[in-house]
Parts: C-alpha cells; sequence; structure tokens
C-alpha cells in the first residue's frame, strides 16, 4: 500500500532563517506531488505542485520554493523565513490518473 | 477564479441527528468532488468521492451530486461525538489534476 511521509512535525523557526520540509511517497510510482499551506481556521491554499522530477508549478508568488530531486521526493524550501510564512504545511500525493489526493501528516511551522 | 464556497458553520447538532454539509462550486467543468473531514491539529483524509449525479452512500456517509445546480452535499446520519470535525469540500480545477478547496464547515456533535 501507499504511504507519505513528511516531517518534521513541528518546526518552531526565526524570521530571516532558512527552511527545508521533505515529503516522500512509498509504494507508487509517478505521483503527482502537492505543496499546501493552512492559516489557523481556513482552507487550503495550494502552493507548488509536480507531475513529475523537476518539474514545478507554482501557484502563489511568495519565498518559498519547491524541488523534486527523486521520483517521490518532493521538498519545500525558503532562504528567509517571514512571519507570514507560519502555518501548517501538508504534502499530499495523487496517482497520474486519479484526481483524489492523500496527505500526509504535516508540518507545524511557527516562525518567530 | 475558481471557487468553492461552504456554509460557513459553525455547525452543531446532537448525537444521532442527521449532520448536513453544504458546498457549492463555480466550475461547470468540474468532474470529480470530494469531502475530507480534518480533526483539530490534523491533516485532512478522504471519506468521500462522487463523481456522477444522484447519491453515493457508505456507511453513515452520503453524498450527493447535482451538476446542474453546481452543488454538492454531505449527509452524516446518526451523528456522532467522534464525528466532530471540520469537513472539507474538493473540486477538481482542469487536467493538472489539482483540487480547489473549500474553507471547510466546523461540525460539532453534542452528546
Amino acid at each position: 500500500s501507499q504511504t507519505i511521509h513528511q516531517w518534521p512535525a513541528t518546526l518552531v523557526q526565526p524570521v530571516g532563517s532558512p527552511l527545508s520540509l521533505e515529503c516522500t511517497v512509498e509504494g507508487t510510482s509517478n505521483p503527482n506531488l502537492y505543496w499546501y499551506r493552512q492559516a489557523a481556521g481556513r482552507g487550503l491554499q495550494l502552493l507548488f505542485y509536480s507531475v513529475g522530477i523537476g518539474q514545478i508549478s507554482s501557484e502563489v508568488p511568495q519565498n518559498l520554493s519547491a524541488s523534486r530531486p527523486q521520483d517521490r521526493q518532493f521538498i519545500l524550501s525558503s532562504k528567509k523565513l517571514l512571519l507570514s510564512d507560519s502555518g501548517f504545511y501538508l504534502c499530499a500525493w495523487s496517482s497520474g490518473g486519479e484526481n483524489i489526493q492523500y496527505f500526509g501528516a504535516g508540518t507545524r511551522l511557527s516562525v518567530l | 477564479q475558481k471557487e468553492v464556497e461552504q456554509n460557513s458553520g459553525p455547525l452543531s447538532v446532537p448525537e444521532g441527528a442527521i449532520a448536513s454539509l453544504n458546498c457549492t462550486y463555480s466550475d461547470r467543468v468540474s468532474q470529480s468532488f470530494f469531502w475530507y473531514r480534518q480533526y483539530s491539529g490534523k491533516s485532512p483524509e478522504l471519506i468521500m468521492s462522487i463523481y456522477s449525479n444522484g447519491d453515493k452512500e457508505d456507511g453513515r456517509f452520503t453524498a450527493q451530486l447535482n451538476k446542474a445546480s453546481q452543488y454538492v452535499s454531505l449527509l452524516i446520519r446518526d451523528s456522532q461525538p467522534s464525528d466532530s470535525a471540520t469537513y472539507l469540500c474538493a473540486v477538481n480545477s482542469g487536467s493538472a489534476r489539482q483540487l480547489t478547496f473549500g474553507s471547510g464547515t466546523q461540525l460539532t456533535v453534542l452528546p
């Protein structure tokens, strides 16, 4: 069966520090991968999605970036965090032929 | 801009009652519709998917879709306190396997 791993679970970072969040999927090949951010009490905002290695589409201009160095690995990065980057970051995957998305456990990021 | 709107809530129902959650969407070409449940502090989990007009039942959950009215709903029968969560409606957006999510409806089932 397919599983998705996301880490760390929580992270507290100072303003201006770098960020790297990692997500990996097991049990499937060539998944579509997604990064979302959820502000407190709000819906999910799609940040990036990828349909293959090295293929990244950005939905929202910001100081975040994403990379997909391997088929089942998706990384969210920032060179300098802002206070507004605080939130709940979720990685998700879907198979190539379906729209159903399955979520990782999420990373709660607090930028202080 | 493609939008998904959910009734704002919060919604409170007594244990054993039927909870009704509603969602409307703006993109007429959407073909796939999903309901996710999100417990506080946790990630969303899929509970229902529906692709055709009409009703789809899975245990205590029933999803209803009306593409002509651009409306999808979720009924939870015999509501339990463990159903207390935020329910997110999601609709596919275009060919890139993207989903647009509503802001969610918070449901509280009172014992």
